[in-house]
């Protein structure tokens, strides 16, 4: 199976700083990953897929970039909304993979 | 305006049997692939299984090959999570998700999500 690392697995920011969490696969993936929010209690929610393709609805402060082996998800400036954890995911290959997550916190 | 209804959580024995479905509505269900991800208490993402849109092609994780069984009828736009020989680490809760384009296994629509808990 393919493993997804994210790093790091937590962070803490303020309003308005500009934010980055790293996804690493264990194997070549292409462009396959995905991107995802999730707050306590709540589904998760779609932000990027095809690893740079924002999804309808998400703000533009959300950029995805990477393909192969690296990704990265940036928040350009970090919203009070934006706190959460967030998972990155590959689609390549079955099993289908998840990163361990990434929760940000308020600092 | 594309909804995910997942029903059939609750209690179980270790080493009993339950059910889940999941209800969907507002695309058409028959061209895209299922799937069940679920999600220990305080955990993160774990992949449970997926389904083509036919139901021809079935996938499993490992941890739950040979004791859960997905399957889909396509006539009541619903999807199925058979759950048999439940043990303590299936606790979790389940969400049914829908692939964002036919052939593909990243997820644009979840349900709520269905709390099994495998307790005696």
């Amino acid at each position: 199976a393919i493993q997804l690392t994210q790093s790091p697995s937590s962070l803490s920011a303020s309003v308005g700083d500009r934010v980055t969490v790293t996804c690493r696969t264990s194997q070549g993936i292409g462009s396959a990953l995905a991107w995802y929010q999730q707050k306590p209690g709540k589904a998760p929610n779609l932000l990027m897929y095809d690893a740079s393709t924002l999804q309808s609805g998400v703000p533009l402060r959300f950029r995805g970039s990477g393909s192969g082996t690296e990704f990265t998800l940036t928040i350009s400036s970090l919203q009070p909304e934006d706190f959460a954890t967030y998972y990155c995911q590959q689609f390549k290959h079955y099993p289908v993979t998840f990163g361990g997550g990434t929760k940000v916190e308020i600092k | 305006e594309v909804q995910l209804v997942e029903v059939g959580g609750g209690l179980g024995q270790p080493g009993g049997s339950l059910r889940l479905s999941c209800v969907a509505s507002g695309f058409t269900f028959s061209n895209y692939v299922m799937t069940w991800v679920r999600q220990a208490p305080g955990k993160g993402l774990e992949w449970v299984s997926s389904i083509s849109g036919s139901g021809d092609s079935a996938f499993y994780a490992d941890s739950v090959k040979g004791r859960f069984t997905i399957s889909r009828d396509n006539s009541k736009s619903t999807l199925y999570l058979q759950m048999n020989g439940l043990r303590a680490e299936d606790t979790a809760t389940y969400y049914c998700a829908k692939a964002i384009f036919e052939a593909t296994a990243d997820f644009d629509y979840w349900g709520q999500g269905t709390l099994v808990t495998v307790s005696s």
